[in-house]
């Protein structure tokens, strides 16, 4: 499975602009990038999911280059409420299906 | 759309006592679920993937005898803690992936407490 790499934790001020980049150096072809929000004593949420150049909608932005080696989740104006840990996956094609391995993801503070 | 739930949402047992969670997706079907385990702080592993009429296939370290895994049909699976002991305390999510699409969603998640 494709391994991610993302930042532990990051901090922000409200109202800000926050990126999250994720390394993913050996994605395969058929591998989608998928983003998942979760906050405690909760399953991850979806956010967004590309598989090339840029993907919007009404939460996110997903910022994928031409080599599909990394990826940036752009959220736009934070809120408190944003405060959360922030998934970076890498499917798999397993015959069928995606499978999917969750790294460490991203604790996102988010500061009044 | 795309919900899927969980039940129970949280359940205490004693020790040696099995428990049945089960995975539901609402409003669409899905051959293909996926069984997480997270424990406090940590990230979420994988324990089986569930596909519907068929065996389940099981992580390496998960034992398939202890967490029996059922996909009847093609909006629930369920997943039972046979003979738990206080180290399967855990948070149960489960996922599943509409027909035709890439995207897992999760349910809410199960916390198990076993005393």
């Amino acid at each position: 499975l494709a391994k991610t790499t993302q930042p532990i934790s990051m901090d922000s001020y409200e109202g800000q602009e926050v990126n999250i980049t994720c390394s993913h150096n050996n994605i395969a072809t058929n591998d989608y990038i998928t983003w998942y929000q979760q906050f405690p004593s909760q399953g991850p949420r979806f956010i967004i999911q590309g598989y090339k150049t840029k993907v919007t909608n009404e939460v996110a932005s997903l910022f994928i280059p031409a080599d599909r080696k990394s990826s940036t989740l752009s959220l736009p104006r934070v809120s408190l409420s944003d405060t959360a840990v922030y998934y970076c996956l890498v499917g798999e094609d397993s015959g069928g299906y995606q499978k999917v391995t969750f790294g460490t993801g991203t604790k996102l503070q988010v500061i009044p | 759309g795309a919900v899927v739930s969980q039940h129970p949402s949280r359940v205490i047992c004693k020790s040696g006592t099995s428990v049945k969670i089960e995975c539901r997706s609402l409003d669409f079907q899905a051959t293909t679920m996926f069984w997480y385990r997270q424990f406090p702080k940590k990230s979420l592993m994988l324990m089986a993937t569930s596909n519907e009429g068929s065996k389940a296939t099981y992580e390496q370290g998960v034992e398939k005898d202890k967490f029996l895994i059922n996909h009847a049909s093609l909006t629930l699976s369920t997943l039972t803690v046979t003979s738990a002991h206080p180290e399967d305390s855990s948070f149960y999510i489960c996922s599943a992936t509409p027909l035709g699409q890439e995207t897992q969603y999760f349910g809410p998640g199960t916390r198990l407490l076993v005393l």
